[in-house]
């Protein structure tokens, strides 16, 4: 167990919705970063967040936002949803210099998200 | 050309068996190097860490970082049936905290035969 939660497992929902995928990082991580996992994309980096500040952006579509809320945990909103959008959205946390682990991102197990 | 190129298999091996897996990249700014392991339905896990070139030994996992050849490489001794999992390469061109994201590789499917 990496310490990072991720909720809902699974979400099923139709196009042009809007959801929201909830990430808690492990305890005193203060950066929680976004990843979409697709069979043709392979893993790729959406957006990071350090202590409630947007610290790096990658490829997030416009339709895509996220936040960190003081207590750290994170949301990623996913609106006017795309048959194109289904994949598996994870959530990662990094250590602190002071713990020695700032380097290594530890993975939640992520959200299923269909789009039908 | 992708920043990161990883061949996703399928590798099938008989457990004993030595395992390479590698990856190659095209931006030279990139220094520091993971390996992830993914089992099916899991968030990834990390592996193995090492910063520019040279290799790092952990127990049965070896990693090599080329930076001349913009390679790296991922060899398992002693597969098991265990091992059986993605494994996907990762890579940043800085260190942890600011602007810190990472590349990832497509992954390697990796299936260890008893």
């Amino acid at each position: 167990d990496s310490g990072v939660t991720q909720t809902p497992k699974h979400l099923i929902t139709a196009t042009g919705q809007r959801v929201t995928l909830r990430c808690s990082p492990r305890s005193g991580d203060l950066s929680v970063y976004w990843y979409q996992q697709s069979l043709d994309q392979g893993l790729q980096f959406l957006i990071q967040y350090y202590n409630g500040e947007e610290r790096a952006k990658g490829n997030i579509l416009e339709r895509f936002s996220a936040q960190q809320f003081p207590d750290l945990h994170s949301e990623l909103n996913l609106s006017s949803l795309e048959l194109g959008d289904s994949a598996l959205y994870f959530c990662a946390s990094s250590g602190t210099p002071w713990a020695g682990d700032e380097d290594i991102q530890y993975f939640g197990a992520g959200t299923r998200l269909s789009v039908l | 050309q992708k920043e990161v190129e990883q061949d996703p298999g399928p590798l099938s091996v008989p457990e004993g068996a030595i395992v390479s897996l590698n990856c190659t990249y095209s931006n030279s700014a990139f220094q520091y190097f993971m390996w992830y392991r993914q089992y099916s339905r899991k968030g990834p896990e990390l592996l193995m860490y090492t910063y520019s070139s040279g290799n790092k030994e952990d127990g049965r996992f070896t990693a090599q970082v080329d930076k001349s050849s913009k390679y790296i490489s991922l060899f398992i001794r002693d597969s098991q049936p265990s091992d059986s999992a993605t494994y996907l390469c990762a890579m940043s061109p800085n260190s942890g905290g600011s602007n810190y994201k990472l590349t990832f590789g497509k992954g390697t499917l990796l299936t260890v035969n008893p």
